[in-house]
């Protein structure tokens, strides 16, 4: 059974510029969460969604958006980067939210220059 | 808020030790999580503990639950080099998504 797959894996973007990022969960999972990890704030929640509707949303700036698709595909948009935006980006699924444990992708590793 | 504190963060340990990582959280939980991040690699789901005295084992590890004093432990029984990696513990609270600890750097050294 194929994992949580993400792409890109890597980019390299510049301050102001936009980028979408993108999440396939495990076959069967309709539950998709983002995080954010920097060395310096650790794991933070940015996103969830089940069954194409946002549940939750973390502490971040409206610059930060994403969606769920009817196949439980899910992406992440950042618009206007900024150098702090420099994180690796990890996505992950569940069949269902708040009751099943959550199987991480590989990440986005994401450098704003 | 629910605050989760693990202790310690860095942790180097002589091959065959044992030792114990500690997670504290703040709020009743319905969930605890242990994973595990090898560097530049992704979240790898160790354990997930449910109930007031709660324990998993896998190989060396062994995770435990006191949902009264609202800590779990990790536990490492003769440590190997293959476990050098970063610990974290994450909690769930019901319906506010998972909130994870700083993660707990571990190097295992012959």
């Amino acid at each position: 059974k194929a994992g949580v797959t993400q792409t890109p894996r890597y980019l390299i973007k510049t301050r102001g510029q936009q980028v979408t990022l993108s999440c396939s969960p495990i076959s069967g999972h309709r539950s998709v969460s983002w995080y954010q990890q920097t060395p310096g704030q650790g794991l933070q929640f940015l996103f969830e969604y089940f069954s194409e509707t946002q549940r939750n949303k973390g502490n971040f700036p409206g610059r930060f958006s994403g969606r769920q698709f009817s196949n439980s595909r899910s992406e992440m948009n950042v618009s206007t980067l900024e150098l702090g935006d420099s994180a690796l980006y990890l996505c992950a699924s569940s069949f269902f939210p708040d009751t099943d444990t959550q199987y991480f992708g590989p990440g986005t590793r994401l450098t704003v220059l | 808020e629910l605050k989760v504190e693990q202790n310690p963060l860095f942790l180097s340990m002589q091959e065959g030790k044992n030792y114990t990582i500690y997670c504290n959280y703040s709020t009743t939980s319905d969930r605890l999580y242990w994973y595990r991040q090898d560097p530049g690699k992704s979240l790898e789901s160790l354990f997930v503990l449910l109930s007031n005295g709660a324990v998993k084992q896998e190989g060396r590890l062994m995770a435990s639950l006191d949902t009264k004093a609202r800590l779990s432990t990790l536990h490492i029984t003769a440590a190997v080099h293959d476990l050098s990696a970063t610990y974290f513990c994450a909690v769930d609270s019901g319906n506010t998504p998972l909130v994870f600890g700083k993660g707990t750097r571990l190097s295992v050294i012959a």
